[in-house]
């Protein structure tokens, strides 16, 4: 069955610095997609970003971006420069091309402190 | 272009009524994800939807639950006779096509049964 992993469910980091956020995924299926959302306290879902199975280079958006590691099955998101609006909750997901519905990890809450 | 417009925001039930939780998709989208998040918790699928067709419901319980896609209108996630085990946020998303890597998430409606 496919599952996605997040051990750590609470990452601390000072403003400025990069942070690590872990994701490790389980699935037999080679298509695949992997996702990062935020959901700040307002509630909302927010997508961060997206890595295709078969993508050849790690994607990147703004200050995001995802170390796609496919041997080792992880999808850990990195973000750089932190703000102290990025403390939030996120969210590592997947979904496998045959599917459509996306498969949540239960989250790391970062809290950026100045 | 709006996005995705779930509502109400908030709905409070007492145990044993109706609750209906409404999505509107962002225009041009035509499938419809229902998704419930428990408290501390992540993500869970219930339901993928398209016009006047119920795709995948394998996250749905199997009773007092259920979910439509006419072909007129929002999409309307039911459940009848609330216990208070539901409460819960109930976010919808919606995508142009079958492809998960488009789901646009709306704001949510949190459900409180008391």
């Amino acid at each position: 069955a496919q599952k996605i992993t997040q051990t750590q469910p609470g990452m601390f980091v000072q403003e400025k610095e990069a942070v690590t956020l872990d994701c490790t995924y389980d699935t037999s299926d080679p298509s695949y997609g992997l996702f990062w959302y935020k959901q700040p306290s307002s509630g909302e879902m927010i997508f961060l970003i997206y890595q295709g199975s078969y993508d050849q280079q790690n994607a990147t958006e703004g200050r995001y971006s995802l170390n796609f590691q496919k041997a080792r099955k992880s999808a850990n998101l990195v973000i750089s420069a932190s703000q102290l609006g990025d403390s939030a909750m996120y969210f590592c997901a997947m979904t496998l091309y045959n599917t459509d519905k996306l498969i949540f990890g239960t989250g790391t809450r970062l809290q950026v402190f100045p | 272009n709006a996005g995705v417009m779930q509502n109400p925001r908030h709905l409070v039930r007492r145990r044993g009524q109706e609750a209906r939780l409404r999505c509107s998709p962002m225009k041009g989208h035509s499938h419809v994800y229902w998704y419930r998040q428990l408290p501390e918790e992540g993500l869970k699928f219930m339901v993928y939807l398209q016009k006047e067709n119920i795709i995948d419901e394998s996250g749905m319980p199997k009773e007092r639950f259920s979910a439509e896609f006419p072909k007129e209108g929002p999409s309307i996630l039911r459940i009848q006779q609330v216990v208070r085990g539901d409460s819960a946020a109930y976010f919808c998303a919606s995508s142009p096509g079958d492809r998960a890597h488009e789901q646009y998430f709306g704001p949510g409606t949190r459900l409180t049964v008391t």
